[in-house]
């Protein structure tokens, strides 16, 4: 079956404590993408890739950091948590990009205390 | 001003009313995505447009690029079509790899 993971779906975590939120895709997919969503705001982009070891800053990238090493994986890390990035994160993934069709994985509930 | 802007912001309808969610943008875009967010759940998208009509099942996209305008309609509505509809545009000239996203349409549909 075709999809997107996330791990973990749910997270609670305290201010400063490192954490990674893993993606992964069964697609064959070139291009991935996080979001975040918050009451009020939205869907925004954070980081995104185009291709393996090529990502870049989306809309709201600070205090987060990415990796693509492999095709089908693309990690959200973020280094030291604060409790404005409280929220509910989304991974993306597509064939190469915004004109195709996206696919979301479930979502990833975080809270930072 | 929002570039994405949907109306209405919450819409209540009853079962097997037709339903229309609209989408309108400031600047030029080159595509436009339908997504759907059930409560709690994870976000399906429904269509991808540049131009014209596209047809689903009770599901109907429609893009005017001259207006600057989308609508989504849903024909014979169901209560399993309550969700919160969401539409995102890539920009012109713009990245392939960013989406703009309206802030979305909550719809209840009641039995």
């Amino acid at each position: 079956e075709a999809q997107v993971t996330q791990n973990p779906r749910y997270l609670i975590t305290v201010t400063g404590k490192k954490l990674t939120v893993t993606c992964s895709q069964n697609m064959n997919h070139e291009y991935m993408s996080w979001y975040r969503q918050d009451p009020g705001l939205g869907l925004r982009q954070i980081y995104y890739s185009m291709n393996v070891e090529v990502t870049d800053k989306g809309d709201v990238p600070e205090g987060y950091k990415v990796s693509r090493k492999e095709k089908r994986n693309f990690p959200l890390i973020l280094e030291s948590p604060s409790p404005n990035q409280t929220s509910l994160y989304f991974c993306a993934s597509s064939l190469e990009g915004v004109t195709d069709t996206q696919y979301f994985g479930p979502g990833t509930r975080l809270t930072v205390l | 001003k929002n570039e994405v802007e949907q109306s209405p912001q919450n819409l209540t309808a009853q079962e097997g009313e037709f339903i229309t969610i609209n989408c309108s943008y400031s600047v030029g875009i080159s595509a436009l995505h339908w997504l759907q967010q059930h409560p709690g759940g994870g976000i399906v998208s429904l269509f991808m447009l540049s131009s014209g009509k596209k047809k689903h099942g009770r599901l109907i996209a429609t893009i005017n690029i001259q207006e600057k305008h989308s609508s989504l309609h849903i024909t014979a509505s169901h209560p399993r079509d309550s969700a919160v509809y969401i539409c995102a545009v890539r920009r012109p000239g713009g990245s392939n790899y960013k989406l703009t996203f309206g802030k979305g349409t909550l719809l209840t549909v009641n039995p």
